[in-house]
């Protein structure tokens, strides 16, 4: 079965950084993008960046602002998010999803159960 | 770079049908044949429903359905069900940032 699991989440003060993780398992995870994607509390889902198979290609969200840097371990089947000068509007759980096509970026067909960031001073 | 078009709110009786539009561009929706929805319930992860415009992953009912025309997506929910009652969101591929979400809507069953 494919598991998503997220860590690394938690409070932190304005202008601070988080390093978030996602572990992958039971499916191939170099031959898939993964996704980052946030849910303030009491809002809608926001794409925030992806990264492909390869780690070739990355994407942001315009908010990111060069705040965020998507990465990916394929040994170790773990997908990163090194989020620095945090805001208090990224507060949100962030989840990690899985593209559901080989080397594509069109649906996320797995999705981590999310893991709380939390900015306030 | 704004997000995709949904309406706020949607709602229906047992056993009614409803439909959500999903409004982009011609550099997402209206250009590529990737448009996604996803259900999400309260605390929970979303769960997609629809890929490739109008595909349904195994094991999701065949009372959801996806289609488009021009830059407008839809998902059109038949029977509908007490438990069809959460958020919906719509995304697709888009030529500049590579992927979009819609803004989602909240299905009400009365």
């Amino acid at each position: 079965d494919v598991q998503l699991l997220e860590s690394g989440g938690g409070q932190v003060q304005p202008g601070g950084s988080l390093r978030l993780s996602c572990a992958a398992s039971g499916f191939s995870f170099s031959t898939h993008a993964m996704f980052w994607v946030r849910q303030a509390p009491g809002r809608g889902l926001e794409w925030v960046s992806l990264i492909s198979g390869s780690a070739g290609t990355t994407s942001y969200a315009d908010f990111v602002e060069g705040r965020f840097t998507i990465s990916r371990d394929n040994s170790k089947n773990t997908l990163y998010l090194q989020m620095n000068s945090l805001r208090a509007e990224d507060t949100a759980v962030y989840f990690c999803a899985k593209d559901g096509r080989y080397n594509g970026y069109t649906y996320l067909d797995y999705w981590g159960q999310g893991t709380l960031v939390t900015v306030s001073s | 770079h704004s997000a995709l078009t949904q309406p706020a709110s949607v709602s229906g009786s047992p056993g009614q049908s409803i439909t959500i539009s999903c409004t982009g561009t011609s550099s997402d929706v209206g250009g590529y044949n990737y448009v996604s929805w996803y259900q999400q319930h309260p605390g929970e992860a979303p769960k997609l429903i629809i890929y490739d415009v109008s595909q349904r992953p195994s094991g999701i009912s065949n009372r959801f359905s996806g289609s488009k025309s021009g830059d407008t997506a839809s998902l059109a929910i038949s029977g509908l069900q007490a438990e069809d009652e959460a958020d919906y969101y719509c995304s697709s591929y888009r030529s500049s940032s590579l992927y979009v979400f819609g803004s989602g809507t909240k299905v009400t069953v009365l």
